[in-house]
């Protein structure tokens, strides 16, 4: 079946620094990827949406100069969260549409957990 | 705007017993609608989806849901929990190529 990895799968960083997290279709190849937050025991928030070779879709309320993401190919985009702050401290899911599959079909990445001090 | 929700925040069943996690949705159109589970720490699995056709489906791990649409609901069940079925479960709608989530139920199955 259609995998999606993330890395790192979780990662503590200082206040001011940047994180960058991976999100790979190991499989499959992927022209549309979505970013999602999740806080604990609670429900997925779409970030943007991610399109290879274009700029990235956010959603309403989300600092795309905060939130960098790069789609630079049919396998990986990228999320780098600049400046961090504790506030940023999440659960960062990443999913992928098959391009050559159903346009339904999605398949979501395992989650980095961050955590900044 | 298009949306689901899921009223019950947990559900608790013991093992053995059938389970119901219910959605209700609020879509324009014909829906196209997800359930997926989340084990701690991890991300999705994709348990079934509603496109068209016969309104009942049935998806992964012995899991089956209902499309009504005079109810707009779209519950998912199971004939016979196990304790191992205990997860985060969410409900999903497909808008404008993306999918939105509902708030998730927390299911726990007891021995």
């Amino acid at each position: 079946g259609a995998v999606v990895s993330q890395h790192p799968s979780w990662v503590i960083c200082k206040s001011g620094t940047s994180v960058k997290i991976e999100c790979r279709s190991l499989d499959f190849q992927a022209t549309t990827m979505f970013w999602y937050r999740q806080f604990p025991k609670q429900s997925l928030m779409l970030m943007a949406t991610s399109n290879e070779g274009s700029k990235a879709t956010y959603e309403q309320g989300v600092e795309k100069d905060k939130f960098l993401i790069n789609h630079a190919s049919l396998t990986l985009s990228t999320l780098t969260v600049t400046s961090a702050h504790p506030e940023d401290s999440s659960f960062y899911i990443c999913s992928a549409r098959d391009h050559g599959g159903t346009s339904y079909e999605q398949y979501f990445g395992p989650g980095t957990r961050l955590t900044v001090t | 705007a298009q949306s689901v929700a899921q009223p019950e925040d947990q559900v608790n069943v013991a093992e053995g017993n059938p389970l119901t996690v219910k959605c209700t949705y609020s879509v324009s159109g014909n829906p196209y609608l997800f359930w997926y589970v989340q084990y701690p720490n991890r991300g999705l699995q994709f348990l079934l989806k509603y496109i068209t056709g016969d309104n009942l489906v049935k998806g992964s791990y012995g899991f089956e849901a209902e499309f009504n649409k005079s109810q707009t609901s779209f519950h998912l069940k199971k004939p016979s929990a196990l304790v191992s079925d205990s997860a985060l479960y969410f409900c999903a709608v497909r808008r404008g190529g993306k999918l939105i989530f509902g708030q998730g139920t927390e299911l726990s199955v007891k021995p």
